[in-house]
């Protein structure tokens, strides 16, 4: 069954620091993978989508993310945290033959002045 | 603008009530989901539909009802079989690419957060 692992629960990093957040899938094909934000309270909102193609995408907010196909993962990276970037983050994959996505339990970023 | 409307944002409920969470969407999208939140769980998909006067069951169902009656809404009734309703709602909404591919992105509504006293 596909599933996704967001193996950290908490994250701390200083302003201005670099940022990876991890993410690994299950799944037997090529997979459809997301990165989603979510702010306290809020709803999510979309930071960048993995179909095809370059393995490098880029997002909005200056996030990017790699998919490594060998390593089943599919990490966000930030050069340079900014405290206004300080959410819930949630990696998904789209379920093949379906209009479902499965989530991740996300990963909660705390950014330090 | 477009978007999705979830109301009510903050709602309380007494066991053994029924309540119903509002979504209307005005993006014209073709497929409609609700998701439940709670602490360290992500979001679990409870029904979705792709299409008007159809939807399926998610992965935690049980306790909850929907209708998808016009295109733009997709009402959730939280019914008093939940047992542990407490929790954060949220309403999304899909284009369907080329038919069922998992390739949809989806755009969320801010939430509704039911309590129960």
């Amino acid at each position: 069954a596909q599933s996704v692992t967001q193996p950290d629960i908490h994250i701390t990093v200083s302003e201005g620091a670099s940022l990876e957040l991890r993410c690994n899938y299950s799944y037997g094909a090529t997979p459809y993978l997301f990165w989603y934000v979510q702010s306290p309270g809020q709803g999510l909102q979309l930071l960048l989508k993995y179909f095809s193609g370059d393995t490098l995408v880029q997002g909005i907010k200056g996030f990017e993310a790699e998919f490594k196909r060998s390593q089943s993962s599919f990490n966000l990276r930030k050069p340079s945290v900014h405290w206004s970037d300080a959410a819930e983050y949630f990696c998904a994959v789209g379920v093949y033959n379906t209009d479902k996505l499965i989530f991740g339990t996300g990963t909660r970023l705390q950014v330090f002045p | 603008d477009g978007g999705i409307t979830q109301s009510p944002k903050y709602l309380f409920r007494k066991e053994g009530q029924n309540v119903t969470l509002s979504c209307e969407q005005n993006l014209n999208h073709d497929a409609m989901y609700w998701y439940r939140q709670d602490p360290g769980q992500g979001l679990r998909l409870i029904y979705y539909s792709q299409i008007v006067n159809d939807f399926q069951k998610g992965d935690i169902a049980e306790g909850y009802s929907v209708s998808r009656e016009k295109k733009e809404s997709f009402p959730l009734t939280v019914t008093s079989a939940q047992k542990n309703p407490t929790a954060f709602y949220l309403c999304a909404s899909s284009m369907i690419v080329a038919g069922p591919s998992g390739a949809n992105v989806l755009t969320f509504g801010a939430g509704s957060r039911l309590t129960v006293l």
